[in-house]
């Protein structure tokens, strides 16, 4: 059974940094194929993709963000880790992990649970 | 960026009615694409990816179907359970976008 977990602060200051932990059970961040990515959702809106990591550590990011994020992995605890520096209010949203193959048909099948990051002062 | 625009926002329908869903692709997308179920308060669920494949545990009254720029989610008969907001989103390049959504309600 794959699961994916969300953890982090739920509450940072405008110009702080973030860093969101997606720790991922039942397959290995190092197998073949596998990837991991982040999604958001502010309250009321629609989602948002934001970066993806692949087993071979190939790094995809949304352009739109690309100067303020980093996705790493920690495959011994297998873990992802996505930083977003500068925050602002209009960064406050549901952050969502997910897993999909390296195939590109392959949607993101297994979802985290979220974690609602508030940015305020 | 490929957008997708998502049609109509909102729909309200009644238990049993058959409901379509369009998504049209800015770009041709060949057959990448997913469709995926929101409830308020949870995470999204894929119900359909490859633009027609049902995903594994979804009911068979949901399809889908499009290829290039136009692609649409039938649901046949509507349940209770099916009242929900529905996503879009390609796959065919990165960024992978979403569409803005599709709030469906009970009429």
């Amino acid at each position: 059974q794959i699961t994916l977990k969300e953890s982090g602060p739920t509450l940072v200051k405008p110009t702080q940094t973030l860093t969101l932990t997606c720790t991922v059970s039942g397959l290995s961040l190092s197998t073949s194929g596998v990837g991991v990515g982040w999604i958001r959702q502010p309250p009321g809106k629609a989602l948002e993709w934001l970066a993806l990591i692949y087993w071979n550590d190939d790094k995809r990011y949304s352009p739109s963000l690309k100067s303020r994020l980093t996705i790493t992995k920690d495959t011994s605890k297998n873990q992802v880790v996505l930083t977003m520096t500068n925050m602002d209010p209009v960064d406050t949203a549901t952050y969502y992990c997910a897993h999909r193959q390296a195939i590109q048909i392959w949607p993101f099948d297994y979802w985290g649970q979220g974690t609602l990051v508030t940015v305020s002062s | 960026d490929i957008q997708l625009t998502q049609s109509p926002s909102f729909l309200s329908a009644s238990i049993g009615d058959r409901v379509t869903i369009t998504c049209r692709a800015s770009q041709g997308i060949s057959s990448f694409l997913a469709w995926y179920q929101q409830t308020p308060g949870k995470a999204p669920k894929v119900l359909i990816y490859a633009a027609s494949t049902l995903q594994s545990g979804v009911p068979s009254r949901f399809s889908g179907s499009g290829s290039g720029t136009e692609f649409t989610l039938t649901i046949s008969s509507l349940q209770p359970e099916d009242f929900a907001t529905y996503y879009c989103q390609q796959l065919e390049s990165y960024p992978y976008t979403f569409g803005q959504g599709t709030k469906l309600e009970i009429k």
